[in-house]
């Protein structure tokens, strides 16, 4: 069983749209968890970060954190074209100190 | 602005000979990350250094070697790259452990394996 698991997508949406990512892990004990937005050929950008149960917003970011059903998602509001990407879930484990991350889950915003 | 910056951006070399990619901070971060990307893959964690204590994954091979001098500077060396290891190669920093750990990444450098 992979520790990180998204949805590979591609996950298409319309321009204006709500685009909904989902993440499950496997380590209980996990604490911290992240969403990174990737384009093409860059790096890992940090968008949203949350740490307890609950919903947590950053201007058309939303994530949810459900720690009992070991699940985490990503809501984007109002869906931009610029917004075509790859969104990895990174979790840290029981040590804490490392991020284990699915492999992503591609993003289209079509016009 | 304070960042992580890493070159070359694009690395070529050929096969079997050893090739040195470098990492720098201005963050002022204690935890500093290196990992391999290839294409529609998860970032594969490397190695890592807290502080001047490291830290290698049971996985990743005798070939990749790390050194870190001071605080700022952080650096991966592959002595014999093979055509298998052409990937993306990304340093991230971290200013803490435990319950927050956030990561924040270079721009990577693009390593071809000729």
């Amino acid at each position: 069983q992979k520790e990180v698991e998204q949805n590979s997508g591609p996950l298409s949406v319309p321009e204006g749209a709500i685009a909904s990512l989902n993440c499950t892990y496997s380590d209980r004990v996990s604490q911290s968890f992240f969403w990174y937005r990737q384009y093409s050929g860059k790096s890992p950008e940090l968008i949203m970060s949350i740490y307890s149960n609950g919903d947590k917003e950053d201007g058309r970011f939303t994530a949810q954190l459900n720690k009992a059903s070991q699940y985490v998602s990503l809501l984007i509001r109002d869906s931009q074209p610029s917004d075509s990407a790859t969104y990895l879930c990174a979790v840290t484990g029981s040590s804490g100190d490392k991020l284990t991350f699915g492999t992503g889950t591609r993003l289209a915003v079509r016009p | 602005d304070a960042m992580v910056i890493q070159n070359p951006r694009y690395q070529v070399t050929q096969f079997g000979k050893p090739v040195t990619l470098s990492c720098s901070q201005t963050l002022n971060h204690n935890v500093m990350y290196w990992y391999q990307q290839k294409s529609s893959q998860a970032p594969k964690l490397l190695f890592h250094y807290y502080d001047k204590d490291f830290n290698n994954e049971a996985d990743t091979p005798d070939n990749f070697q790390s050194r870190r001098p001071n605080t700022s500077f952080c650096f991966l060396d592959i002595r014999s790259p093979g055509l298998g290891d052409a990937a993306m190669y990304l340093c991230a920093t971290s200013g803490a452990s435990g319950a927050l750990g956030e990561q924040f990444f270079g721009p990577g450098t693009r390593l071809t394996v000729l």
